[in-house]
């Protein structure tokens, strides 16, 4: 089946810096959508972009869609120690199911 | 806010055993989905409801079934719990997407359960 794939796996940078997490997918979706996990919590819901947008924004997060290239990416401005996570996206191709790719962790260093 | 909740944090079972997994979500969507979640493969579709009694399998369903009786409770069952069982699950609760409104709405996740099978 189809899977997102996030890049990197890991990420680490300091606070205040921007943090940048891409996700690959393979077929035609609906919308995508990221999601963050503290560390052995529940996922948590960010952001979803439809197929026929290009960008969005919601606080200090900015989402892009490029659907010709099946990729996403996630971009975190002034990062915060409270934004260490792992971060997840998903893709909804017009059934009940949502793809989860597996996840960007985060770190940011105080 | 939606509020989804598990039953148990952490469970330890031994191999064989029935296990019992409830979720139980507080906003009225109609779908209700389990996942297992293990590090280096994310997470996994084990079932799906989108109504009462009805219900999907997803991508691993050997080994577990569920339980949908009531619309806010969807409930996962290990029938014969094995040590490759072992894993973190979560539960997510979801609006039904009508056609044309542009697919599906977010899900909304449960604490999770950890797992742990001796």
């Amino acid at each position: 089946s189809q899977q997102g794939e996030e890049d990197p796996q890991a990420l680490s940078i300091q606070e205040g810096e921007n943090a940048t997490m891409n996700c690959s997918y393979k077929t035609s979706i609906n919308n995508l959508q990221w999601y963050r996990q503290n560390s052995g919590r529940g996922l948590v819901h960010l952001i979803l972009i439809r197929s026929n947008e290009r960008e969005k924004h919601s606080g200090r997060l900015r989402v892009t869609l490029d659907t010709s290239k099946k990729s996403s990416s996630l971009l975190i401005t002034a990062s915060r120690a409270a934004d260490t996570a792992s971060y997840f996206c998903a893709t909804h191709s017009g059934t009940y199911k949502y793809i989860f790719g597996t996840g960007t962790r985060l770190k940011v260093l105080a | 806010d939606v509020k989804v909740t598990q039953s148990s944090r952490y469970l330890v079972k031994r191999t064989g055993e029935k296990v019992f997994l409830e979720c139980v979500q507080d906003m009225d969507h109609e779908n209700m989905f389990w996942y297992r979640q293990d590090p280096g493969l994310g997470l996994r579709l084990i079932y799906f409801s989108y109504d009462v009694k009805m219900k999907e399998k997803g991508d691993i369903p050997e080994g577990y079934s569920v339980s949908r009786e009531k619309k806010e409770r969807f409930s996962l069952i290990l029938e014969s719990a094995s040590t490759n069982q072992t894993s973190m699950y979560l539960c997510a609760s979801s609006l039904f997407a009508r056609s044309g409104t542009g697919g599906a709405y977010e899900q909304y996740f449960g604490p999770g359960t950890r797992l742990t099978v001796t």
